[in-house]
């Protein structure tokens, strides 16, 4: 079964503006991962964040971690048409153990 | 260096036929993990390995499939008597040590059983 849940299931925006992405997840972690998918291509891992971290940044994303409300979140700042992609978060360790459970992911539009 | 290579990039067969699918994780990874991916929703785990021992299979749907690393490098995945429902995108992970480092995705294998 799915851990994470991701919200919304879809997204549009414009060039330029910010994308904020939600996950939702239901048993203790280790860690938390963002990836992204390009259509019909590979998963990208984007940023890791530990359970005893809250913030992380990396370029132009920002990842939130809330351990007692069980939920991160994916800020992507000026947005770029180039990031239209799937975005999926996966949550490592507790009862999963050494498997990561994945969300069914963000459809993210970004239109130029 | 060369990141998760997996092979082949595309497999059509038909129905009750054997695969094997090859995962090369990156050089000196210690975990491998397995993982199928349906259309539209995030990938499930399968099984994993650390080195050569299968160390959780609790993901494989059943016993038509079966994972090997026997050198703790490369891994088979093996579909036996392939059914319809077993289409999917297979894709495998490598992780540099055990369980809390970030996993890196190869391409996957495209599986299409007619």
């Amino acid at each position: 079964s799915q851990q994470g849940e991701e919200d919304p299931q879809a997204l549009s925006i414009q060039e330029g503006e910010n994308a904020t992405m939600n996950c939702s997840y239901k048993t203790s972690i280790n860690n938390l991962q963002w990836y992204r998918q390009n259509s019909g291509r590979g998963l990208v891992h984007l940023i890791l964040i530990r359970s005893n971290e809250r913030e992380k940044h990396s370029g132009r994303l920002r990842v939130t971690l809330d351990t007692s409300k069980k939920s991160s979140s994916l800020l992507i700042t000026a947005s770029r048409a180039a990031d239209t992609a799937s975005y999926f978060c996966a949550t490592l360790g507790g009862t999963s153990g050494s498997r990561l459970t994945f969300g069914e992911g963000t459809q993210l539009t970004v239109n130029p | 260096g060369a990141g998760v290579s997996q092979s082949p990039r595309y497999k059509v067969t038909k129905r009750g036929q054997d695969v094997a699918l090859r995962c090369d994780p990156i050089s000196g990874h210690v975990s491998l993990y397995w993982y199928r991916q349906a259309l539209g929703q995030g990938p499930e785990f399968l099984t994993y390995f650390n080195y050569e021992a299968q160390q959780d299979k609790s993901g494989l749907p059943n016993d038509r499939f079966s994972a090997e690393r026997p050198e703790g490098s490369i891994s088979t995945l093996t579909i036996q008597r392939t059914e319809q429902r077993d289409s999917a995108m297979y894709r495998c992970a490598s992780s540099l040590a055990f369980s809390t480092d970030t996993q890196y995705f190869g391409p996957g294998t495209r599986l299409t059983v007619l």
